[in-house]
């Protein structure tokens, strides 16, 4: 059935240091969205990706879609506190549901 | 717009009773998401709807669990009898299908079964 995994399952990094989080589906995706979620919060969109080999930026967060649009990344250039939150991605086949990754919990020490 | 509410945000119970939380999507929106959500398996989806019509249910574990959507503007998942291993956070999200396929998620029921 689909899969989406993440990598790492948690991240530690000193503010100021860069962060990425990878995303694998085992099936090609139509789409893949990505959400932040805060500690004791809920999940929050973030973007959406479609094209193939799309990269899009939000300040100091990039986000990429593999060519074969089975893999996604979020990269965020020098963390800051707020950033702190479970990331998760989330690949969508068609019409149907979205599926979530397992998310990457990231701690930021300042 | 307020938003996806769920009701009650925090819930206690003891095990062998009936749970229901409550969930009232986006106005607008056609499809609805139930969700549970625990360290150990992350975040789950358990069922959602499209038209208040349940579409796909393979995620709820067992008979205990059901959902209903009466309406496009109320949703309900009941557990019964609860168990403690149904302690989780119960996430209901909403979109609408057609468009960016965004889903809004509501704050969450933080359940605790003793």
């Amino acid at each position: 059935g689909q899969q989406v995994m993440q990598i790492p399952q948690y991240q530690h990094v000193q503010e100021g240091e860069d962060f990425t989080t990878y995303c694998n589906s085992s099936t090609t995706l139509s789409n893949i969205q990505w959400y932040k979620q805060r500690p004791g919060g809920h999940p929050v969109f973030l973007i959406q990706l479609v094209k193939s080999g799309e990269v899009k930026k939000q300040k100091r967060l990039t986000f990429q879609f593999g060519e074969a649009k089975k893999n996604s990344s979020l990269h965020i250039t020098a963390t800051q506190t707020t950033d702190v939150g479970t990331y998760f991605c989330a690949g969508q086949t068609g019409a149907n549901n979205l599926f979530f990754g397992t998310g990457t919990r990231l701690t930021v020490i300042p | 717009d307020a938003g996806v509410i769920q009701s009650p945000r925090h819930e206690v119970t003891e095990m062998g009773q009936e749970v229901t939380l409550r969930c009232k999507p986006i106005s607008g929106h056609n499809s609805l998401f139930w969700y549970r959500q625990t360290m150990m398996r992350g975040l789950e989806l358990l069922i959602y709807f499209n038209n208040n019509v349940p579409i796909d249910d393979s995620g709820m574990p067992e008979d205990r669990f059901s959902a209903k959507m009466p309406n496009a503007s109320f949703s309900t998942l009941k557990i019964q009898p609860s168990e403690p291993r149904d302690s989780a956070v119960y996430f209901c999200a909403s979109r609408f299908s057609g468009g960016q396929e965004t889903q809004y998620f509501g704050p969450g029921t933080r359940l605790l079964v003793l």
